[in-house]
């Protein structure tokens, strides 16, 4: 059974900086790209960032590109994303998701199969 | 960045009943278009990719079909579990966008 579990989500003051992780099983992770996708309260879902399989190409959106990290530790079947700079407008639902694609060649990453139930990161003072 | 619209924003129908949702691009994203069903507190699951591909495990009462800029999401008889949020979503390009969601309730 794929199982994704996320952790790390918390009240945090703007400016601040949080950790979100992502633990998987039933799947071969080094296999699979892995994002994040997030859900700010009243507004469709975005997504954040992506990683793919080997690691070596990560993407960002805009809006946090120069701010947040990506990364995998794939002897721990876990992804990661780093939050610095936290701004009121990060508060938000994040999910990791498991695409069926690797993206390792930058291309073909696949669709998001299957999700995490999600933490909640808020920031405010 | 690709805009996807999705209508109605609410559908209220009973069980039994068809559901038809849209999903309108601001350009063309070939077949490239997946559906989710959200439930709260609960992970978001794919139930539709490339407009017309039921994912693994997918009732066949979900179907999705179109290509372009234009795509449908049908639940040929509503069971009382398919009460949730709909969205799409597109894999043309990154940043891959969402929709506004449909509010599937009952009536």
């Amino acid at each position: 059974e794929v199982q994704l579990v996320e952790s790390g989500g918390d009240l945090i003051q703007p400016g601040g900086s949080l950790r979100l992780a992502c633990a998987v099983s039933g799947f071969s992770f080094i296999n699979c790209a892995m994002g994040w996708v997030r859900q700010a309260p009243g507004k469709r879902p975005e997504w954040v960032a992506v990683i793919s399989g080997n690691g070596g190409i990560p993407a960002y959106r805009d809006a946090v590109r120069g701010r947040f990290t990506i990364s995998r530790d794939n002897s721990e079947n876990t992804m990661y994303l780093q939050m610095n700079g936290l701004r009121d407008d990060d508060t938000a639902i994040y999910y990791c998701a498991k695409y069926d694609g690797s993206g390792d060649d930058g291309i073909h990453w696949g669709n998001a199969d299957y999700w995490g139930q999600g933490t909640l990161v808020t920031v405010s003072s | 960045e690709i805009v996807l619209t999705q209508s109605p924003a609410t559908l209220s129908l009973s069980p039994g009943e068809r559901a038809t949702l849209s999903c309108r691009a601001s350009q063309s994203i070939s077949s490239y278009l997946a559906w989710y069903q959200h439930k709260p507190g609960q992970a978001p699951r794919l139930l539709i990719y490339d407009a017309s591909n039921r994912a693994t495990g997918i009732p066949a009462r979900f179907s999705g079909s179109g290509s372009g800029t234009d795509f449908t999401l049908t639940i040929s008889s509503l069971e009382p579990e398919d009460f949730a949020v709909y969205y799409c979503q597109h894999r043309n390009n990154w940043p891959r966008t969402f929709g506004q969601g449909t509010k599937v309730e009952v009536k």
